[in-house]
Order: C-alpha cells, then sequence, then structure tokens
C-alpha cells in the first residue's frame, strides 16, 4: 500500500510568488493534516481536514495561506503571496479514524520550500 | 501557547553508547509519541504512551510516560549507525481534535 506522497519534493521561489503543495493521503484515509518546521524548530500543526471540511485551522498562520481538499481525497496547500518566513518543511499526514483513542497519524516525506 | 520543551537539541555519540532524550511541558498530555525522521522523508512513529507511569519497550527502544503526565523520556540502547537521525517527542490531549504538539527534536549523530 502506497504511504502519503507530496509534491514538489523541493520548491524554491521569490517572495511574493505563489507555490502550491500538493498532498495525497493514504487512501481511505478520511483525516488529513497539515504541519510545518521551520529550521530546527517544533513541527507545528497547521489544519486537519476530516474529508473535504476543515476541522480545526487554528495553525493556519495567516490568511497568505490557503488549504483545500475538493472531493475529500488529496489537499493542496497554497502560499501566496509568500514571505521569506514562510521557507521551511512542509509535511502532511494522514490518519485513519480521529474518533478512537489512539489515531496513528502517517507522515510524507515533506515538501522544502525555500523563500528568496 | 502549547510548547514542549525537548532536550538535548543534538547528541553524538560513539557506537554502542546508550543514549537519553527527554520532552517536558507546563501542560498535561493524554498521549506521548516518540518518531524519527531520517534524511528526506518524514517523522515515523516509534513508540505510543497512554498512561501515566507508563514504561513501554520497542527493541532497543524504551520509553515513558512521565507520572505527571507532562513529560517523557526515551531511551536508546547499544546504539548502532542507523539509529542516526532527528528524534521529536509529541504530546496529544484527548480533546480538540486530538492536535499533535510536537518538540523541537533531538538530532542524534552516531559514530562507527
Amino acid at each position: 500500500e502506497a504511504g502519503v506522497t507530496q509534491f514538489p519534493s523541493h520548491s524554491v521561489i521569490e517572495k511574493g510568488q505563489t507555490v502550491t503543495l500538493r498532498c495525497d493521503p493514504i487512501s481511505g484515509h478520511d483525516n488529513l493534516y497539515w504541519y510545518r518546521r521551520v529550521m530546527g524548530k517544533e513541527i507545528k500543526f497547521l489544519l486537519h481536514f476530516v474529508k473535504e471540511s476543515k476541522q480545526d485551522e487554528s495553525g493556519m498562520p495567516n490568511n497568505r495561506f490557503l488549504a483545500e481538499r475538493t472531493g475529500g481525497t488529496y489537499s493542496t496547500l497554497k502560499v501566496q503571496p509568500a514571505e521569506l518566513e514562510d521557507s521551511g518543511v512542509y509535511f502532511c499526514a494522514s490518519s485513519q479514524d480521529s474518533g478512537r483513542v489512539f489515531d496513528e497519524q502517517f507522515f510524507g516525506p515533506g515538501t522544502r520550500l525555500t523563500v528568496l | 501557547g502549547q510548547q514542549l520543551n525537548q532536550s538535548p537539541q543534538s547528541m553524538f555519540i560513539q557506537e554502542g553508547e546508550d543514549v537519553s532524550m527527554n520532552c517536558t511541558s507546563s501542560s498535561i498530555f493524554n498521549t506521548w509519541l516518540w518518531y524519527k525522521q531520517d534524511p528526506g522523508e518524514g517523522p515515523v512513529l516509534l513508540i505510543a504512551l497512554y498512561k501515566a507511569g507508563e514504561l513501554t519497550s520497542n527493541g532497543r527502544l524504551t520509553a515513558q510516560f512521565g507520572i505527571t503526565r507532562k513529560d517523557s523520556f526515551l531511551n536508546i540502547s547499544a546504539s548502532i549507525p542507523s539509529d542516526v537521525g532527528i528524534y521529536f517527542c509529541a504530546g496529544r490531549r484527548n480533546t480538540g481534535g486530538f492536535k499533535t504538539i510536537f518538540g523541537a527534536g533531538t538530532r542524534l549523530f552516531v559514530k562507527a
């Protein structure tokens, strides 16, 4: 079974440009999460989808970030316009059922975003 | 906001040595998790702890859920070169949508 995949693996853009990151969760996983790790710091929660609905978007930094999950399958995270502080590794994770006591999240390899 | 303090930030050890890392928080968690991230990959779950005082092993790894529910440690015994990577602790509460809070990671270097 394929794991969580993310595209692209790396992206280098200039300040002010737009970038769209994509995440394909494990097939059948209703829950999809976006996280970000700025260099050397903690992995920070951005938001959580249950199917196509945003369950929790409390971690989204500001309105330059837009996440979508149309149809409840893959998700995109768009940054527009990108700023220098947006640089970091963006992880996507998916899990099967958040209603259980413990619902393991499986992480993708991440997209390394560099804003120049 | 919620924060986990993970230490040490990095460790340089010799193959065969034991290593210990820990996480503390000012907040209580219901679940403590330990992940490992290999270069170019995402974090992978190593151990999950559900009860205060719980001690769980996974091969050469041992982790404990602190009695106060505000801390956890991970021990690796007899380290080998493939233990190299970044280890993250994480805490989760049973409310608020199971949001997971991560530490900043411990980068482990193992010299053969």
